[in-house]
C-alpha cells in the first residue's frame, strides 16, 4: 500500500544553517504531496504542497520538489530561524502521514 | 471565528466517564477528518466524512465513535476509554476528500484518560 518515510528526528540545528528533511514515498499512481508543520501547542498547518512531478512548492523560504524517478520530496531551507523549530511531516493526497521531524534551531 | 476550532481544548476522564470531542470548521469544507496523534505513533487516521457520509474507518476500536451531523460539524463520542487511548485528537477539514486537496487542521484536544 501506499507509504511515506521521512528522516528521523530530531534535527538541531544552528541560526542560518542549512536544512535538508528527507521524504520518500510509495504509491500507485501519482498523488500530490505536501509538508504540514506543527508549532507547539497547535494543529497542523500546511506549508507546501507539489500536484505532479517536476513541481516545485515553496513557502517561507521552504522549498521542495516532486521527484518522480527517485519518489523523493525532500524539504529544504537556506538558512533557518530559531522560529522554524517546530515538527515537520511529509504526507500524501491520500491522508498518510509520514512520523515527523522535530527541528530544533538554536540562536 | 475563522478556520477549524475544537472544543475542549483539554479533557481528562476516567475509563468509566463518556464525554464527546467537538469539532467545527468555518471554510465551507465537505470532508472531514479524526486523527489521533501521540508520542509513541505517528498520526493516525481514524475516520473520514465527505458529504456527511463516513467514508474511513481505520480499524478504530468502538469505544469511539464518530457523528458527522452536518458538513460543519464533528463529534467523537468517548465511552469506557482505556489509559492507552490517552493522546491529541486532531480534527482536519478539506475541500473534500479526493486526493490533492490540503487539509485545514484545528489545535485538537489533548485527551488524558484515567
Amino acid at each position: 500500500g501506499d507509504s511515506v518515510t521521512q528522516m528521523e528526528g530530531p534535527v538541531t540545528l544552528s541560526e542560518e544553517a542549512f536544512l535538508t528533511i528527507n521524504c520518500t514515498y510509495t504509491a500507485t499512481g501519482y498523488p500530490s504531496l505536501f509538508w504540514y508543520v506543527q508549532y507547539p501547542g497547535e494543529g497542523l498547518q500546511l506549508l507546501l504542497k507539489a500536484t505532479k512531478a517536476d513541481d516545485k512548492g515553496s513557502n517561507k523560504g521552504f522549498e521542495a520538489t516532486y521527484r518522480k524517478e527517485t519518489t523523493s520530496f525532500h524539504l529544504e531551507k537556506g538558512s533557518v530561524q530559531v522560529s522554524d523549530s517546530a515538527v515537520y511531516f511529509c504526507a500524501l493526497g491520500d491522508m498518510r502521514f509520514g512520523a515527523g521531524t522535530r527541528l530544533t534551531v538554536k540562536p | 471565528e475563522t478556520g477549524v476550532t475544537q472544543t475542549p481544548r483539554h479533557l481528562v476522564m476516567g475509563m468509566t466517564n463518556k464525554k464527546s470531542l467537538k469539532c467545527e470548521q468555518h471554510l465551507g469544507h465537505n470532508a472531514m477528518y479524526w486523527y489521533k496523534q501521540s508520542a509513541k505513533k505517528p498520526l493516525e487516521l481514524m475516520f473520514v466524512y465527505n458529504f456527511k457520509e463516513q467514508t474511513e474507518n481505520n480499524s478504530v476500536p468502538s469505544r469511539f465513535s464518530p457523528e458527522c451531523p452536518n458538513s460543519s460539524h464533528l463529534f467523537l463520542h468517548l465511552h469506557t476509554l482505556q489509559p492507552e487511548d490517552s493522546a491529541l485528537y486532531l480534527c482536519a477539514s478539506s475541500q473534500d476528500q479526493a486526493r490533492g486537496y490540503e487539509q485545514y487542521f484545528g489545535p485538537g484536544t489533548r485527551l488524558t484518560v484515567t
